[in-house]
């Protein structure tokens, strides 16, 4: 499989708990980015990484959240404290370089914090 | 104003018939357009890209005005299987580095 992948599908962890989630991009494409969606809207940007370098970063990231790629390949998005507010799919995304290409989509982490 | 506008939904059709969705955004540098669609609990996938000069796949077309700063999708002869929640996408800077998504309109096709 070629496609983006992301690990876990499924995750239910304890409000306060840290959690990790880890996502492999499409092989050649240098960008990646992470969304989070709840039910009933579209997906919000959290942030994007071209190669190793991490060059924005939302609002919505809060210090509880952080990203890393650290070889510029696979990304890990680590929220600690876990709140019940956190519970939604995030979505990962790769995308190779210029201005009119489209993003290819993971199958998402959803996270349910109880 | 929020980046990218989409109509509210849901639309309900019947098979067959034809639907347009508009979408609109607020950055006038926005360099590239996307129609995205997702099925229930699904990631998104890529629908079409959008073009200035307009571009038609199949039953779909979309249209992009630059000086109104409006997108539009319209869908012929509808299936059912065409039912799902279509999400309109800007780039919002020069750089192509930002997709911002708009809330998505979800379109049911009934028998």
């Amino acid at each position: 499989d070629t496609g983006v992948s992301q690990n876990p599908r499924h995750k239910i962890t304890k409000r306060g708990q840290n959690v990790t989630f880890r996502c492999d991009p499409i092989s050649e494409h240098n960008r990646l980015y992470w969304y989070r969606q709840t039910l009933g809207q579209g997906p919000e940007f959290l942030t994007y990484f071209q190669n190793e370098a991490q060059l924005e970063k939302s609002r919505l990231l809060s210090d509880r959240f952080s990203a890393e790629r650290p070889k510029g390949s696979f990304s890990t998005l680590e929220i600690q404290r876990t709140e019940q507010g956190d519970s939604a799919m995030y979505l990962c995304a790769s995308s190779p370089g210029g201005v009119n290409t489209e993003a290819f989509f993971g199958q998402g982490t959803r996270l349910t914090v109880v | 104003r929020k980046e990218v506008e989409q109509d509210p939904g849901p639309f309900n059709v019947p098979e067959g018939a034809t639907v347009a969705f508009n979408c609109t955004y607020s950055n006038s540098a926005s360099q590239s357009f996307f129609w995205y669609r997702q099925d229930c609990r699904k990631e998104p996938k890529l629908l079409m890209s959008v073009y200035s000069s307009g571009n038609e796949d199949g039953r779909f077309t979309a249209q992009l005005n630059r000086a109104s700063q409006y997108i539009s999708l319209l869908i012929r002869d509808s299936k059912l299987s065409d039912s799902a929640t279509y999400l309109c996408v800007v780039n919002m800077n020069n750089y192509g580095q930002n997709f911002v998504f708009g809330p998505g309109t979800r379109l049911s096709v009934l028998p």
